[in-house]
């Protein structure tokens, strides 16, 4: 069955680096037919696309977040992960690892959610 | 693309019939989800393509829509339905909505 975990550290200095790990179990990072991705949502509040990936390295970022994003993944370990860098207690929130199947043809949704972890950004 | 919902809220009691909107800022033709969040959960996708159900969601929820208005219509509401519902545009930048709270009348 289809699972998606993420991992990383829950607290995070402002100004410094986030970063979290998606690990992949009953499917590949190397199929071509979904793309691999982020949303986030802080608390009390609604949701944020980040970014997503595809196998052959071609990403797709928020406009809002671009210029401190970067997603990358590992097709060995079966694995993406995001970085966010100089963060701010904005970025506090719960981030979900997600896939989205992809087609030439139509328009899907995220189908497949991680169950999210807390990252809380803070001095 | 800026997605506004409506309401941002409503109560409702079991077997009621109720709809949400959502309008996008510029044509998006049908590239439009929907999906229902539960508390302490994530999101889960209910609809596609404004009217394309996902497998495994009950046939009571139903999208309509196309361009820049769509809607979510739940009939028959389940006590499982009491949650909150986000529209989401996969035409360009995946932007949410910013969600409707369906609670208990």
């Amino acid at each position: 069955q289809l699972q998606l975990q993420e991992s990383g550290p829950g607290l995070v200095r402002p100004s410094e680096s986030l970063s979290l790990t998606c690990t992949v179990s009953g499917d590949s990072t190397r199929s071509r037919s979904y793309y691999w991705g982020w949303i986030r949502q802080p608390p009390g509040k609604g949701l944020e696309w980040i970014a997503n990936i595809y196998y052959n390295g071609n990403t797709y970022y928020n406009p809002s977040l671009k210029s401190r994003v970067t997603l990358s993944v590992d097709t060995s370990k079966n694995q993406f992960s995001l970085n966010v860098s100089s963060v701010t207690a904005a970025d506090t929130g719960v981030y979900y690892c997600t896939r989205v199947p992809y087609s030439s043809s139509s328009q899907y949704g995220i189908d497949v959610w991680g169950q999210g972890t807390m990252v809380t950004v803070s001095s | 693309i800026q997605m506004t919902q409506s309401p941002s809220s409503l109560s409702a009691s079991l077997g009621d019939r109720l709809t949400i909107t959502c309008r996008a800022s510029e044509n998006i033709r049908t590239s439009l989800n929907w999906y229902q969040q539960r508390p302490g959960k994530a999101p889960r996708l209910l609809l596609y393509e404004a009217s394309r159900l996902q497998t495994g969601v009950p046939s009571r929820f139903s999208g309509s829509g196309s361009g820049t208005d769509f809607t979510l219509t739940i009939s028959g509401l389940q006590p499982d339905d009491f949650a909150t519902y986000y529209c989401q545009e996969s035409y360009s930048t995946s932007s949410f909505g910013g969600g409707t709270k369906v609670d208990i009348k």
